[in-house]
């Protein structure tokens, strides 16, 4: 199975510390997105980024939260000095190009869970 | 994005069609709709997607009227597995690649 890989599953982290949530794209796909998903709510959009560059950060908060797609390896979402607040899960994305007015759709990894104690 | 309106919740008897509309009255005419839906705890799903013709996939079918405000997802044998999260998106521009932006969808609930 070729689809979008996240790991860890499942996070635990006590407030303040860092917390790193990795993603693999599909075989062929050069662009990932990151959501969040807080309980009872619908995901929210929180950065694309293509390998090494950052396209659109404008659902990141501003402090705290940082993330990169690597020439090798895996995108990762960086949380430093977490809290409470940033328990959710946390999905990741794949497509494979951005084209003007492209209808490539979007393809979802199964998430992390992070909880924070 | 265009926004899109969806009833929150909806009952389907198993085996039959299951019929999810979705109101998309400012969709420009270059935007697609995709629909994804998600199960409990899982990752979204991409289900299909159209622009102005009707599309039909092993999953699904989509019926999009002709002034393109509206659509229509059809399952057409529903199961419990069914039951979930649908998504209605019409992403804007820059189509499936940009960020997506998820409203609250319709819970459907297949009945046995």
């Amino acid at each position: 199975n070729a689809g979008v890989m996240q790991n860890p599953r499942h996070l635990v982290r006590r407030r303040g510390q860092e917390a790193r949530l990795r993603c693999s794209p599909m075989k062929g796909h050069s662009h990932v997105y990151w959501y969040r998903q807080l309980p009872e709510e619908g995901l929210k959009f929180m950065v694309y980024l293509q390998k090494e560059n950052i396209i659109d950060e404008s659902g990141m908060p501003k402090e705290r939260f940082s993330a990169e797609f690597p020439k090798e390896g895996p995108s990762i979402l960086r949380i430093q000095q977490v809290v409470r607040g940033d328990s959710a899960a946390y999905f990741c994305a794949s497509s494979p190009s951005r084209v003007e007015n492209s209808n490539q759709p979007q393809h979802f990894g199964d998430g992390t869970r992070l909880s924070i104690l | 994005d265009a926004k899109t309106t969806q009833p929150p919740s909806m009952d389907c008897a198993e085996g039959r069609a299951a019929n999810l509309p979705c109101n998309h009255s400012t969709i420009s005419g270059n935007e697609y709709v995709y629909w994804y839906r998600q199960i409990h705890s899982q990752g979204p799903q991409y289900i299909i997607h159209g622009l102005k013709n009707n599309e039909t996939n092993e999953m699904a079918s989509l019926i999009i009227t002709e002034d393109r405000k509206s659509s229509t997802l059809i399952l057409p044998h529903a199961t419990l597995r069914d039951t979930a999260v649908y998504y209605c998106i019409a992403p804007g521009s820059g189509g499936g690649a940009d960020g997506l932006t998820f409203g609250k969808g319709t819970h459907l609930i297949i009945q046995p």
